[in-house]
């Protein structure tokens, strides 16, 4: 069946490295893709976003690439800190129209 | 910055009991959702409301659950006679268009425990 999933469930950096988290996804139809990031006790938290018309989006620290060949999303968060210690899940726009179906999750784990 | 804001911070119900759970949207989006995440899983989408109905629900939103937006501000997720497996993580979200490709905003969530 369809799915959004991760390529691995924990990631270990040290400070100051880059990260890049990967995920796979096999609807060739999503249009429309979010990374988040879920710290413990809190809700998912928008990292950013890109649509299917794009293959490389930028924002402050973190840039996340999509390859629609592939089906293959990922985000890179350059210099990474203690802060950026979550689980991140990308989430494309499901077939119903507006829900959003999440992955399974990377636990980024960063040693000072 | 404005966000979406969920009572209580924890439930804990007996097994067959009902429970409300609730949710202050962003004040001015149109589109709200409720996600579920059961512990060390994936969030999981239930339904999304717009214009006082619901527009998609999957599979997991039986007959024991109901949403309303009972006035202006609150969006409420209802589940009825309450079993074990419905012990999660209840999210909240909201988003502002009513067309897609627009991030949806969380909550910090309900924690529900059956007991």
């Amino acid at each position: 069946g369809e799915s959004v999933g991760l390529h691995l469930p924990t990631l270990s950096v040290q400070e100051g490295d880059n990260s890049i988290i990967n995920c796979a996804y096999s609807n060739s139809a999503s249009d429309y893709f979010i990374w988040y990031k879920q710290e413990s006790g809190k809700g998912p938290q928008f990292i950013i976003d890109i649509r299917s018309n794009m293959d490389k989006r930028q924002g402050q620290r973190v840039t996340v690439l999509l390859n629609k060949t592939v089906k293959h999303l990922s985000l890179q968060i350059a210099a990474t800190q203690p802060g950026d210690s979550a689980v991140y899940f990308c989430a494309e726009k499901g077939n119903r129209g507006n829900d959003m179906r999440f992955g399974a999750g990377t636990r980024l784990t960063v040693k000072p | 910055e404005p966000e979406v804001t969920q009572t209580p911070s924890h439930q804990v119900t007996q097994m067959g009991q009902e429970v409300i759970l609730r949710c202050v949207p962003i004040s001015n989006h149109l589109y709200f959702y409720w996600y579920r995440q059961i512990l060390g899983q994936k969030v999981e989408f239930l339904v999304s409301f717009y214009n006082n109905e619901i527009s998609e629900k999957s599979e997991i939103f039986d007959d024991q659950f109901s949403v309303e937006r009972p006035d202006g501000s609150n969006f409420t997720l209802k589940i009825r006679s309450t079993k074990l497996e419905d012990s999660a993580m209840y999210f909240c979200a909201s988003t502002g268009l009513v067309s897609g490709n627009q991030p949806q905003h969380f909550g910090d969530g309900t924690r529900l425990s059956i007991l």
